[in-house]
Order: C-alpha cells, then sequence, then structure tokens
C-alpha cells in the first residue's frame, strides 16, 4: 500500500510567480491535512478537507493561498504572487476518517527566489 | 488555542548517557504524538499516548504522558549516534482535527 505522495519534491519560483504543490492520500483515505514547515521550526496546521469539501482552513493565510481537494485526483494547495517568505516546506497528511491518525507524505521543498 | 511546548530546543549529549525531553502543552488535548524527522526527510511516527499514565517504549526511547500535568515526556537511555534527529511532540484536538506540533528539539550524540 503506497504512502503519501507529494510532487513535486522540490520546487523553485521565481518572485511574483504561482506554487502548485500536489498531494495524493494513501489509498482509502479521504481527509488530507496540509502543514507548513518554515526552517528550524515545527509543523504548522494550514487547512483539512475531505473529498470536495474543506473543513478548516484557520491555519491558511488570507491572501494568495488556497487549497482543493477534487472528487477526483490529488489534494492542491496553490500559492499564488509567491514571496520570499514562502519558503518552507508544505506536509500533506491523510487518514481514513476524522479523528483517527495522521501519515505525512515526503514533503515539497518550496524555495522562491 | 493549544499551544505546545517544547524543552530543551537542543541537546547535545554523548553516547551512552541518558537524557528527557520535556513536551507542556496549554489545553487539554485527546492525545500526544511524538516524531522523529531526519534533516531534509518526512516525519516517521514513533510513539502515540492515549490516556493519563500511558507509557510506551521501542528501544533506546522510551515516551509517558501525564494529562493532569498536561506533560509528555521523550527518554532517551544510552544514547547511540543513530538516534541523531529532530523530535516533535504533537497534541491533536479531536474537535480541530489538527495536530499541533512543538518547536522541536535537536539531538545531536557526539560519537
Amino acid at each position: 500500500n503506497a504512502g503519501v505522495m507529494q510532487n513535486p519534491r522540490h520546487l523553485v519560483r521565481r518572485r511574483g510567480q504561482e506554487a502548485r504543490l500536489r498531494c495524493s492520500p494513501m489509498k482509502g483515505h479521504s481527509h488530507v491535512y496540509w502543514y507548513r514547515q518554515l526552517p528550524e521550526e515545527g509543523l504548522k496546521f494550514m487547512v483539512y478537507l475531505q473529498k470536495e469539501n474543506i473543513i478548516d482552513e484557520s491555519g491558511m493565510p488570507k491572501e494568495r493561498f488556497s487549497a482543493e481537494f477534487p472528487k477526483e485526483g490529488p489534494s492542491i494547495l496553490r500559492i499564488q504572487q509567491v514571496v520570499r517568505g514562502d519558503s518552507a516546506a508544505y506536509f500533506c497528511a491523510s487518514s481514513p476518517q476524522t479523528g483517527d491518525e495522521q501519515y505525512f507524505g515526503p514533503g515539497t521543498r518550496l524555495t522562491v527566489t | 488555542e493549544l499551544k505546545v511546548e517544547q524543552n530543551p530546543l537542543f541537546l547535545s549529549m554523548q553516547e551512552g548517557k541518558n537524557y528527557t525531553i520535556y513536551c507542556n502543552y496549554s489545553t487539554t488535548s485527546d492525545r500526544l504524538y511524538w516524531y522523529r524527522q531526519d534533516p531534509g526527510k518526512s516525519l516517521e511516527s514513533l510513539f502515540v499516548l492515549l490516556s493519563n499514565g500511558a507509557v510506551k517504549q521501542e528501544g533506546r526511547l522510551m515516551a509517558s504522558l501525564d494529562t493532569k500535568a498536561r506533560l509528555s515526556t521523550l527518554h532517551i537511555t544510552a544514547a547511540v549516534h543513530d538516534l541523531s534527529a529532530t523530535y516533535f511532540c504533537a497534541a491533536f484536538t479531536g474537535g480541530g482535527n489538527k495536530l499541533t506540533f512543538g518547536t522541536g528539539t535537536q539531538l545531536k550524540v557526539e560519537l
């Protein structure tokens, strides 16, 4: 059973470009969570989604960031007009049901130049 | 708002020594996780602690939970170099369905 998959693993964007990060949950998991890890810090919750629904986006910055989890395909975290402060590792996790243990993907390391 | 604090932030120790990492959390939590992260890698789940007094051990690592004190500890026995990594605790709130992470403890075990 494949684990949580994220791509790309590394992404370099210039300031002002858009970044799209993809997350495919484990088979049978319909709950996806995105976390951000700034350098030398712990992970911080961004958003929690189920298929086609955003359940909790209390950790998402108000502007430039959006997330979706369509009926078909991976979950997407989208960052518009990236700035240097967006440079971080973005981790996706998934769980089979709400409240279950979350399994983490390998992360996408975004560098904004 | 749930806050999780770890200490120490950095820990340098010699092989063979024992040490404890502390994790305090500010409000009631449904469960407490410990993770290991190697540089540039994802998180590896070490322990999940569900109830007051829970103790779990795996090799040289032992984790415990005191829900009354809102404190979890990760004890390292006779450290070896391979344990060098960053260790995070994270508290889970079912109502929020999210993990709140501590700042991490960067452990370096000297040969």
